[in-house]
């Protein structure tokens, strides 16, 4: 079974510094790896996935990801962050050859960038 | 635009009471989810369905209904059994590309449900 593991309840960074939010996974074979992004009563918006190829995935608003397999990681990142990037990330899999089988979501990282 | 309507955006209901929470997709996606949002504890999986007339329990689908009549909707319905219902609903939908799926699940903004 799929699972994934977002070990940080809460990360603050300040506005311009970089910023990385941490991802783990588990799943037989190589995983379709997702990241959203969940701003205050609105559902989760997608912002990147990884399928295959590159090892570094470019998404919306300027944030990336990086698959490593041998760690089994799909960190999220961001050069210089916002104060609008504030909000509610998850990381997702989806184990391959599963067809629409729901996506399999950690429990999110709350994101805090301090002006 | 294409997109996930959830209805209404605020729900409450009253002991004993079944209520039913909208979603609407036109999309032209072929599945679609139910899930439940508490405080800290993520996404969980309520029903999905994969095509019409056809949808699969999740992980926490006691107290709770679906039906899948058409494409374009997929209502659920919180019955008088689930004794905690006070969360966040989100519905998603996603394209069928057969077994190799790498689409992602795209969102409605959610009903907030409340007891009275």
């Amino acid at each position: 079974a799929q699972s994934v593991a977002q070990p940080e309840d809460q990360v603050n960074v300040a506005e311009g510094n970089p910023l990385t939010v941490k991802c783990t996974y588990s799943v037989s074979g190589n995983p379709y790896l997702f990241w959203y992004v969940q701003y205050p009563n609105r559902g989760l918006q997608f912002l990147l996935k990884y399928i295959t190829g590159d090892n570094l995935v470019k998404g919306s608003y300027g944030f990336e990801a990086e698959f490593n397999k041998s760690q089994t990681s799909f960190h999220l990142k961001k050069p210089s962050a916002l104060v609008s990037d504030s909000a509610l990330y998850f990381c997702a899999v989806r184990a391959p050859e599963s067809g629409n089988t729901p996506l399999v979501f950690g429990k999110g990282t709350r994101l805090s960038v301090i002006a | 635009d294409g997109g996930i309507t959830q209805s209404p955006k605020y729900l409450f209901r009253k002991e004993g009471q079944n209520v039913t929470l909208s979603c609407e997709q036109n999309l032209n996606h072929d599945a679609m989810y139910w899930y439940r949002q508490d405080p800290g504890q993520g996404l969980r999986l309520i029903y999905y369905s994969q095509i019409v007339n056809d949808f699969q329990k999740g992980d926490i689908a006691e107290g709770y209904s679906v039906s899948r009549e058409k494409k374009e909707s997929f209502p659920l319905t919180v019955t008088s059994a689930q004794k905690n219902p006070t969360a966040f609903y989100l519905c998603a939908s996603s394209m069928h590309q057969g077994v190799e799926s790498n689409q992602p699940q795209h969102f409605g903004d959610g009903t907030r449900l409340s007891i009275l």
